[in-house]
């Protein structure tokens, strides 16, 4: 069965520092990886998404991930977080051919000014 | 445009209740998921529709859940002799369903269930 891990429940960084968060899956075959992020009293939005091609992936906000398949990670990175990048942060598998997505616990982001 | 919407925002029940949970997709999208997200935890699939049809239902806990979708557009997830540990926030995702997996998924605000 597919599974992900975030390893890490909860990280605070200061207002401008880089940030990455980390995501591993466990799948027989190349998956399709997602990044969602969950603010408070806002519903979860795709940041960006990966199946195929160029392992490095841009997304909405200034994010970008990684696919590195010899370590099934999924790494989601920023150069430099905003106040309002404060949110939890969820990655996610589904199989190249069903829909059946399974979302990681999440990392929940502390943004310090 | 009008996204995802689901109703009650909020549900209070009493164990051993049937409850009822609405959600009313963005209009043309024939993929429809429902996923269950409890405190601290990540979503978790339940049921996925394209059009009126169950595509998928495998994450559904046992048989005291059940989803509709009659006319692919509105669904229904359905509870039935509810227990505390149903108690979680439901959400509902539309998709436009012509790319499968990698369509976009648009989240509702979610309905919270609560089983006293």
């Amino acid at each position: 069965a597919q599974s992900v891990t975030q390893p890490d429940i909860h990280i605070t960084v200061s207002e401008g520092a880089s940030l990455e968060l980390r995501c591993n899956y466990s799948y027989g075959a190349t998956p399709y990886l997602f990044w969602y992020v969950q603010s408070p009293g806002q519903g979860l939005q795709l940041l960006l998404k990966y199946f195929s091609g160029d392992t490095l992936v841009q997304g909405i906000k200034g994010f970008e991930a990684e696919f590195k398949r010899s370590q099934s990670s999924f790494n989601l990175r920023k150069p430099s977080v905003h106040w309002s990048d404060a949110a939890e942060y969820f990655c996610a598998v589904a199989h190249n051919y069903g829909q059946n997505f399974v979302f990681g616990p999440g990392t929940r982001l502390s943004v310090l000014p | 445009g009008a996204g995802v919407s689901q109703t009650p925002s909020n549900k209070v029940t009493e164990k051993g209740k049937y409850v009822e949970l609405r959600c009313d997709p963005i209009s043309g999208h024939t993929a429809l998921y429902w996923y269950r997200q409890s405190l601290g935890q990540g979503p978790e699939f339940l049921i996925y529709f394209q059009g009126t049809g169950a595509a998928d239902d495998s994450g559904l806990p046992n048989d005291r859940f059940f989803a509709v979708r009659p006319e692919g557009s509105v669904s229904t997830l359905k509870i039935q002799r509810t227990e505390r540990g149903d108690s979680a926030v439901y959400l509902c995702a539309s998709s436009p369903g012509a790319s499968g997996a990698l369509d976009t998924q648009y989240f509702g605000p979610g309905t919270r269930l609560t089983v006293l």
